[in-house]
């Protein structure tokens, strides 16, 4: 079955900087990958997504990249906010039928440093 | 956007006892949900996909009769666990399927067996 790896599993930035989350997928039939931020207590939210015919998507200060071949997928989110802090999980799966199932990854801590 | 809830948002039971947990989509029609268990400071792990009107699938390792789940409608699915233990206290967080790839989360409940 799938599985998903994810690092870094915490990262401090600076306001204003850029952070970087790296995940990579072993089924290469995945087809999916949304990233999601949880607050603490709270339920995951999904903040973007890709599908694996497209390279790249970008949504205001939130980015991710696809690379099928290596079977990597990244999350960058630039001029970080204080906002920004949360747990943010990648997740592969084989979307548009009638499983639709996610594997997550193991999670990574954005501390934004005022 | 679309839109799960969970009821309930906490519960405390004693061991031995069974508990029932509701799950569902508000303002659109999820042929499949899932089940996800999360421990503290841990990554979602699904525990089962539900469709609505068939038997659900469980993961690896789950156990059926412990945690029986329901899909009797396009908006509803149930998680019962079974003669609870201390050792099933955990965050349970189910999620219901859009149109195609994008799942979407409920609040969560957080399960504490005394």
């Amino acid at each position: 079955g799938e599985n998903v790896e994810q690092h870094p599993s915490t990262l401090s930035v600076q306001e204003g900087d850029s952070a970087v989350i790296k995940c990579t997928y072993s089924d290469s039939a995945s087809n999916y990958f949304p990233w999601y931020k949880q607050e603490l207590g709270k339920r995951p939210q999904l903040i973007i997504d890709i599908r694996s015919n497209v390279g790249e998507k970008k949504d205001q200060r939130i980015a991710v990249t696809l690379n099928k071949t290596a079977k990597h997928f990244s999350l960058h989110i630039t001029e970080t906010q204080p906002e920004d802090s949360a747990v943010y999980f990648c997740a592969a799966g084989l979307g548009g039928g009638a499983t639709n199932k996610l594997i997550f990854g193991t999670g990574t801590l954005l501390a934004v440093q005022p | 956007g679309a839109v799960v809830s969970q009821h309930p948002s906490r519960v405390i039971c004693k061991s031995g006892t069974s508990v029932k947990i509701e799950c569902r989509s508000l303002d659109f029609q999820a042929t499949t949900m899932f089940w996800y268990r999360q421990f503290p400071k841990q990554s979602l792990m699904l525990m089962a996909t539900s469709n609505e009107g068939s038997k659900a699938t469980y993961e690896q390792g789950v156990e059926k009769d412990k945690f029986l789940i329901n899909h009797a409608s396009l908006t509803l699915s149930t998680l019962t666990v079974t003669s609870a233990h201390p050792e099933d206290s955990s965050f349970y967080i189910c999620s219901a399927g859009g149109r195609a790839y994008e799942q979407y989360f409920g609040p969560g409940t957080r399960l504490t067996v005394t």
